[in-house]
């Protein structure tokens, strides 16, 4: 069975404070993703990865699949950020088989000014 | 590009009622993917389709969930006689190509709040 585990579950900082979040999964994957969920709204896609690193932004999303761990970084935060940030895994599979994505439970994000 | 849609954004329903929810992908976009998510947790996978073709639908429940899509028209789910613990935000999402690709990430609708009274 696939686990998706985040940490933290909740955090809570203060404007401009350099962020963390982590995601670890038990399974060999084909592809990482992050999302973002704010309240009441839809979900936004911010980074497929399935090596290395991307960044878009002051958004910055790392991946070691040797260790199979994921960080999601926020560089000068902003209560704009707050928000839930979400990861999901595309779990590797042989010939056919679900095509779904395996979802953290999210980290809850607030941002003070 | 409208992204893609799902309608209604909010529904109400009294228990033992019908729910159908749609979900339009986006242009070009062949391949729809429905989760639900329950209060408090995470997303969960419930079934993917293909044009005219249900695929994997590992994640639906045995009774009263369906899913459709067909040739022309947005894709359905329909959840039948409805009960208290079927309120849930459903989100659909669409990808171009099979998620097998590495290349194609999915886009998300703004999901459909689904509240049974």
């Amino acid at each position: 069975k696939n686990e998706v585990e985040q940490s933290p579950q909740n955090l809570t900082a203060q404007e401009g404070e350099f962020i963390t979040i982590n995601c670890s999964y038990s399974v060999g994957i084909s592809a990482l993703h992050w999302l973002q969920q704010h309240p009441g709204g839809g979900i936004v896609s911010l980074f497929m990865l399935s090596s290395g690193k991307k960044k878009h932004g002051r958004l910055i999303a790392t991946i070691n699949i040797q260790e199979k761990h994921s960080s999601l970084h926020i560089t000068a935060s902003h209560p704009r950020d707050s928000a839930v940030y979400i990861c999901a895994v595309r779990a590797m599979y042989s010939g056919g088989g679900a095509d779904g994505l395996t979802f953290g439970k999210g980290t809850h994000l607030i941002i003070q000014p | 590009n409208a992204g893609v849609m799902q309608n209604p954004r909010h529904l109400v329903r009294r228990r033992g009622q019908e729910a159908r929810l749609r979900c339009s992908p986006m242009k070009g976009h062949s391949h729809v993917y429905w989760y639900r998510q329950l209060p408090e947790e995470g997303l969960k996978f419930m079934v993917y389709l293909q044009k005219e073709n249900i695929i994997d639908e590992s994640g639906m429940p045995k009774e009263r969930f369906s899913a459709e899509f067909p040739k022309e028209g947005p894709s359905i789910l329909r959840i039948q006689q409805v009960v208290r613990g079927d309120s849930a935000a459903y989100f659909c999402a669409s990808s171009p190509l099979s998620g097998a690709t590495l290349y194609y990430g999915y886009t998300f609708g703004s999901g459909t709040r689904l509240t049974v009274v």
